[in-house]
């Protein structure tokens, strides 16, 4: 089976614009995790989607927000960036949205703000 | 909300040394994961803890959950230079939440030859 897939790895904008990522999850996942990941906050949890409803959300402000298709492949949206939100953001997939269930993560979308 | 407080953040060791990361949860966790990160990669599952009091072993690696289900630890014997990464664990509140995994800052295992 394939993994996780993101796209683009890399990314470089500027203050004020808005950035979409996109995950596919392995084949038959239907959850999907997305993480924000920065040398000081380390791992911070952004939302899950699951058939393609929000199922959690953490907390980060309204500019961050995402979807999930029919397909399970989901996409994040930043708007108004800032540079705070330099970070590589990583997605995840499993099964369900069991939480109990191991989660694969993708190789992350390095996002450099400028 | 919930938290997960990991130590110590960096850990230096020489080769052949031991190794222990240790995690607490601020709430009782339903279980806890723990993944491993190498340098320029993305977070890998190792193994997951969900009852109270148990230990599991992966070769030179032993996971504890602790008898309240609010701490865990991880311990290497005898490192080795594949060991390099950070170690993360993750806990997931008892009790269901509208919150996913929390994850704790991670341990940076350095380990000189």
């Amino acid at each position: 089976k394939a993994g996780v897939t993101q796209t683009p790895r890399y990314l470089i904008k500027t203050r004020g614009q808005q950035v979409t990522l996109s995950c596919s999850p392995i084949s038959g996942h239907r959850s999907v995790s997305w993480y924000q990941q920065t040398p000081g906050q380390g791992l911070q949890f952004l939302f899950e989607y699951f058939s393609e409803t929000q199922r959690n959300k953490g907390n980060f402000p309204g500019r961050f927000s995402g979807r999930q298709f029919s397909n399970s492949r989901s996409e994040m949206n930043v708007s108004t960036l800032e540079l705070g939100d330099s970070a590589l953001y990583l997605c995840a997939s499993r099964p369900t949205a069991e939480r109990s269930i191991e989660q694969f993560f993708g190789p992350g979308t390095r996002l450099t703000v400028l | 909300g919930q938290q997960v407080m990991q130590i110590p953040q960096y850990q230096h060791v020489q080769e052949g040394e031991d190794f222990t990361t240790y995690c607490n949860s601020s709430t009782t966790l339903s279980n806890i994961q723990w993944y491993k990160q190498r340098p320029g990669g993305h977070p890998v599952f190792l193994i997951q803890l969900v009852k109270s009091g148990e230990v599991k072993k992966q070769k030179r690696l032993t996971f504890q959950f602790g008898e309240a289900k609010k701490n865990s630890s991880l311990h290497i014997t005898a490192t080795q230079t594949t060991d390099v990464g950070t170690y993360f664990c993750a806990g997931a509140a008892a009790g269901g939440g509208a919150d996913g995994l929390t994850f704790g800052k991670g341990t940076h295992l350095i380990i000189q030859p």
